[in-house]
């Protein structure tokens, strides 16, 4: 079965930088785009960035642009959110999700990781 | 930007249908998806575009979209169908990825 694993969450000082893993199971990795999605404490989702499956093709939010970089390594079977000068407001459940890679094209979640937490606070 | 206006709340007795709308600008020309919360588990896909239903999903939960609103049903509510509802969808250029702020479906 799909089974998606986040880990590298933790609390940082703002300004500061952590790196997000998250290790896929039970499908073909390489076939499927990915994206990672956030959930602020007691908010709504906000999805963050995708990565094709090759990785020639990458999106960001303009909330992420320029702080936030995704990555994925196919033969470790691994997606990655390096996040660099970290915010309060950044302070969520970050969930990677897998995308079908439907025939129309839409970028949407089909199944999700149990998230991992990330505190932004002095 | 995009947004996608959902109601806060909806409250059924259970037995009774649930209607939760997602109102969007680019819903007559770009599909809905709708996911549901439970309390502190991840989000589970439920509809996806517009109307079609992921195995392992309960018939009882469908969807529609007319115009600019998009529809999640659920007929029949049942007590394990409390939770938080996101619709979700894209705008007209494909480059913003939006969720609606979510609706609290509550049956009791």
């Amino acid at each position: 079965q799909v089974q998606l694993v986040e880990s590298g969450g933790g609390l940082v000082k703002p300004g500061g930088s952590l790196r997000l893993s998250c290790a896929a199971s039970g499908f073909t990795f390489s076939d499927y785009y990915m994206s990672w999605v956030r959930q602020a404490p007691g908010e709504g989702l906000e999805w963050l960035s995708y990565i094709s499956s090759s990785s020639s093709t990458i999106n960001y939010a303009d909330s992420v642009k320029g702080r936030f970089t995704i990555s994925r390594d196919n033969a470790k079977n691994s997606l990655y959110l390096q996040m660099n000068s970290l915010r309060v407001e950044d302070t969520a459940v970050y969930y990677c999700a897998r995308d079908p890679n439907p025939p129309t094209g839409t970028r949407y979640f089909d199944y999700w990781g149990q998230g991992t937490l990330v505190t932004v606070s002095s | 930007s995009y947004e996608l206006t959902q109601p806060p709340s909806v409250s059924v007795s259970p037995g009774q249908t649930a209607r939760i709308t997602c109102s969007g600008d680019a819903l007559p020309k770009k599909y809905a998806y709708w996911y549901q919360q439970k309390s502190g588990q991840a989000p589970v896909l439920v509809i996806y575009e517009d109307t079609k239903r992921p195995s392992g999903i309960p018939e009882r939960f469908s969807g529609s979209s007319s115009g600019t609103m998009a529809t999640l049903t659920i007929s029949g509510a049942q007590v394990e169908d409390e939770s938080d509802y996101y619709c979700y969808s894209i705008d007209s250029s494909g480059n913003h990825k939006v969720f609606g702020g979510g609706t609290k479906l509550t049956v009791l």
